[in-house]
């Protein structure tokens, strides 16, 4: 599965749109990109997942770039309880063995 | 919205025993997976498991571990012989009902303290 890079932190204030990067340039034609986050010490929650087109769902949007080479993750209005650590993984769907490899992912802080 | 459950909370263990972490999936969900996060470090893939069998594992899932799914509700982690390094919070997740691009979702974890 393709390696992904993304800031070690953030800071946005709350009610503005936090805009998480991620960069996956060696990235195939058959992977997908997921997002997860992981609060506090809570499991990681999913997000939103694509593989070619933006996503949209009631928590954030996902913007890929059409070479597919990196990804924004839009969260449109933050509120404290976005605070979290926010993973994006690339991953090949397969019959088998889909596990997620988690990086150190994004630190993100929302601001009053 | 349904959610994967996971018991107990919090597990004390005295090293060189034995403890099962307990998991109910989502109910239509057919992929089952381990993961743990030792404090302050990365999530790491433990095994994944489908149709009865263990569809993956990583190198830290030995042979003092294994998993069973021992009805339609349950799906556990058995850590033979405790060590003090296996203290972490251990994650359950489900995907399914088919495998294409399922996310998996994700309990809130066991904590396992060895002393």
């Amino acid at each position: 599965d393709a390696k992904t890079t993304q800031p070690t932190s953030m800071d946005c204030a709350e009610g503005r749109a936090a805009n998480l990067p991620c960069n996956h340039s060696t990235i195939s034609g058959n992977e997908y990109v997921y997002w997860y986050r992981q609060i506090h010490s809570q499991g990681p929650q999913y997000i939103i997942h694509g593989l070619k087109n933006n996503e949209t769902n009631e928590m954030a949007s996902l913007i890929i770039t059409e070479d597919r080479k990196s990804s924004t993750l839009i969260l449109p209005h933050a509120t404290l309880r976005d605070t979290a650590v926010y993973y994006c993984i690339v991953r090949v769907s397969r019959e088998y063995g889909n596990k997620l490899v988690f990086g150190a992912g994004t630190i993100l802080r929302v601001k009053s | 919205e349904p959610e994967v459950t996971q018991t107990p909370s919090h597990q004390v263990t005295q090293m060189g025993q034995e403890v099962i972490l307990r998991c109910v999936p989502i109910s239509n969900h057919l992929y089952f997976y381990w993961y743990r996060q030792i404090l302050g470090q990365k999530v790491e893939f433990l095994v994944s498991f489908y149709n009865n069998e263990i569809s993956e594992k990583s190198e830290i899932f030995d042979d003092q571990f294994s998993v069973e799914r021992p009805d339609g509700s349950n799906f556990t982690l058995k850590i033979r012989s405790t060590k003090l390094e296996d203290s972490a919070m251990y994650f359950c997740a489900s995907s399914g009902p088919t495998v294409s691009n399922q996310p998996q979702h994700f309990g809130d974890g066991t904590r396992l303290s060895i002393l």
